[in-house]
């Protein structure tokens, strides 16, 4: 099966500008999921879809992050103005049902490298 | 404190070498949990699930004590191809039905011939 893709698999802005990342989960996958990476970190969930309801943004910055999962398939996460510590890795994720399990795991995307200068 | 806490190493061991790692987490009411592999600058990659009554697979051994909420994991006869880093994953379930994993900051392995 095809896994998670996203694009692009690297950008560089200045700070203030904007960026927009797109994500398309595994076919048939209800959940959706956004998480940052900063290096040296574990991943930090931004924000989780349950087709195209949001289930837990809890920890976006919606000051100026902002997700979208339109017709509970692809999705798109923006930043809008970026700041230097928004540099990170942001992976997106999917999964079967939104109960993770070893027979419904979480796969990855590749991810998106993000540099903020 | 944070919610899950692991060593961050690095653990620099010799190919043959078993080599542990342990994990805490802070929320009793953490349902499920797993270890992911991360390789350099790529994605976290399901490694196994922790079981309850603890669980092997080849050459890894997981275990978990709820009672000390500790997580563990022991690698066996280490592998060059070992060499990344291993997070350890904690799953939370809300009311309403969903879960939400939490990440700790992983545990990096070097092995060297």
């Amino acid at each position: 099966e095809a896994g998670v893709a996203q694009s692009p698999r690297y950008k560089i802005i200045e700070k203030r500008q904007s960026v927009a990342f797109w994500c398309n989960p595994i076919s048939g996958h209800a959940t959706l999921y956004w998480y940052q990476q900063i290096l040296g970190q574990g991943p930090k969930l931004l924000i989780q879809f349950q087709n195209n309801g949001v289930v837990d943004d809890s920890q976006l910055p919606k000051d100026r992050f902002s997700a979208e999962r339109l017709k509970g398939v692809d999705s798109t996460l923006k930043i809008q103005p970026a700041k230097l510590e928004d540099s990170a890795v942001y992976l997106c994720a999917s999964s079967l049902s939104d109960r993770v399990s070893y027979n419904s795991p979480l796969h990855f995307g590749n991810g998106t490298r993000l540099t903020v200068t | 404190r944070k919610e899950v806490e692991q060593d961050p190493g690095p653990f620099n061991v010799p190919e043959g070498a078993t080599v542990a790692f342990n994990c805490t987490y802070s929320n009793s009411a953490s349902q499920s949990f797993f270890w992911y592999r991360q390789d350099c600058r790529k994605e976290p990659k399901l490694l196994m699930s922790v079981y309850s009554s603890g669980n092997e697979d080849g050459r890894f051994t997981a275990q978990l004590n709820r009672a000390s909420q500790y997580i563990s994991l022991l690698i066996r006869d280490s592998k060059l191809s070992d060499s990344a880093t291993y997070l350890c994953v904690v799953n939370l379930e809300f009311s309403g039905g969903y879960n939400k994993l939490i990440f700790g900051a992983g545990t990096r392995l070097a092995v060297h011939p």
